[in-house]
């Protein structure tokens, strides 16, 4: 079983849309949580880190979960800029990574 | 600051070929590290370092080798390159702040491995 799981999609949506990205870490002691932004060719970017308590940044909301072991990315009124992958992270002694869910919001 | 550098941005090798990728940042960050990018795959964790002289192994540390002489570089070598190989490979770095560690990723080495 893979540390880090994500849905890989593709999730199709149209612009103005709410999507949910879910994602499923096995290791209990993990410390620390993130959301990336992959667009195509480049380099993964911080998206946003997911604190306990769940946090938001303008149209986006991160929300974690210990209990249950997962993290969630939530965007509010989709942009056609939002297309990209979604990569989670998670820390313990290293970083590892989900494999990555892709958007597309469509006009 | 320029951040992460990497270099080549892209590359191609022949089977048994050697190669370093480099890597190097300017942040002064003490943890580094390399992934390998694969469709449908996701990030694997190769190797990384949390101090100059300290390295370990990732997920799938076969077949490279890495050294942290200086704060600043850290390069991944290849010493007999495969197919299997043929990757998109980042350096990160990153530094720690209240407990949470922030990572910031390189542009990225392209490799294939004919």
């Amino acid at each position: 079983r893979k540390e880090v799981e994500q849905d890989p999609g593709p999730f199709n949506v149209p612009e103005g849309a709410t999507v949910a990205f879910n994602c499923t870490y096995s290791n209990s002691a993990s410390q620390s949580f993130f959301w990336y932004r992959q667009d195509c060719r480049k380099e993964p970017k911080l998206l946003m880190s997911v604190y306990s308590s769940g946090n938001e940044d303008g149209r986006f909301t991160a929300q974690l979960n210990r209990a249950s072991q997962y993290i969630s990315l939530l965007i509010r009124d989709s942009k056609l800029s939002d297309s990209a992958t979604y990569l989670c992270a998670v820390t313990y002694n290293d970083m590892r990574f989900g494999a990555g869910t892709r958007l597309t919001v469509k006009p | 600051n320029a951040g992460v550098t990497q270099t080549p941005k892209f590359q191609v090798l022949k089977t048994g070929q050697s190669m370093t990728l480099q890597c190097a940042q300017d942040m002064n960050h003490e943890y580094m590290s390399w992934y390998r990018q694969d469709p449908g795959m996701g990030l694997r964790l190769i190797h990384y370092s949390v101090g100059a002289g300290i390295t370990d192994q990732g997920e799938v540390p076969n077949g490279y080798n890495v050294s942290r002489s200086t704060t600043e570089d850290f390069p991944l070598r290849l010493l007999s390159a495969a197919p299997s190989q043929t990757s998109v490979y980042f350096c990160a770095s990153s530094y720690s702040s209240g407990g949470k560690k922030t990572q910031y990723f390189g542009p990225g080495t392209r490799l294939l491995v004919l």
